[in-house]
């Protein structure tokens, strides 16, 4: 059973690019959530996506925004790349009708994003 | 908003010893769930153990424990006979219960853990 995977798992752009981050969840997850870790950090919460909607965003600017597929794999985009953009990329995933019991999440290992 | 604080950025034992881990948050909310979490170099998060806030029974996974203060809003891990696979970052996270907007996890700064042999 796989777990959360995310690609590409480390990733070099320059000032003003823009990026794509991939993840799959956890199979029978259907709720992704991204977070940022930059370094010697704790994450933070990017957005969460359900039913290929956004469903909360934490403090991030319009520079991030995401895309949930029909197979409850996610996308994370950030345009116009600063160099504070720099950090890991986790996701997370879980099953709605599970959170009741709250088990926390399920993360992948993330995506080291390196801009220069 | 919620906020955890961890206060200690790093701490260093020997093989075997126990080792105490501190968190404390701040919330307004009665129902909660709190979490630690371990951040090996591998870079994935790994659940160490869960506290449901309406229960005042402190939660144990083998040598892992909480000391679960409600009132004082602390959360502290406990771990005995560390091992050297222990070593890693230790994060405390908080989370509302379902039913009040999106669940997400708010973290602290963490806790560089390390266990010499």
């Amino acid at each position: 059973d796989a777990g959360v995977t995310q690609s590409p798992t480390h990733l070099i752009k320059t000032r003003g690019q823009q990026v794509t981050l991939r993840c799959s969840p956890k199979s029978g997850h259907d709720t992704v959530s991204w977070y940022q870790q930059a370094l010697g950090q704790g994450p933070q919460f990017i957005f969460q996506y359900y039913e290929e909607e956004e469903r909360q965003r934490g403090n991030f600017p319009d520079r991030f925004s995401g895309h949930q597929f029909p197979n409850y794999s996610s996308e994370l985009n950030v345009n116009a790349l600063l160099l504070g953009d720099s950090a890991l990329y986790l996701c997370a995933s879980s099953r709605r009708d599970s959170l009741s019991s709250n088990y926390g999440y399920t993360f992948g290992s993330g995506t080291r994003l390196t801009v220069v | 908003a919620q906020t955890v604080t961890q206060s200690q950025p790093e701490m260093s034992v020997q093989e075997a010893e126990t080792v105490t881990l501190s968190c404390t948050y701040d919330t307004s909310e009665s129902n909660y769930y709190l979490f630690w979490y371990k951040q090996p170099p591998s870079r994935q998060m790994i659940l160490v153990i869960r506290q449901e806030a309406y229960k005042q029974q402190n939660a144990t996974e083998n040598r892992f424990s909480v000391n679960f203060q409600k009132a004082a809003k602390s959360f502290s891990l406990k771990i005995s006979d560390s091992q050297l696979g222990d070593t890693a970052m230790y994060f405390c996270a908080f989370m509302k219960p379902r039913g009040q907007g999106a669940q997400k996890l708010v973290f602290g700064q963490g806790t560089r853990l390390t266990i010499n042999p």
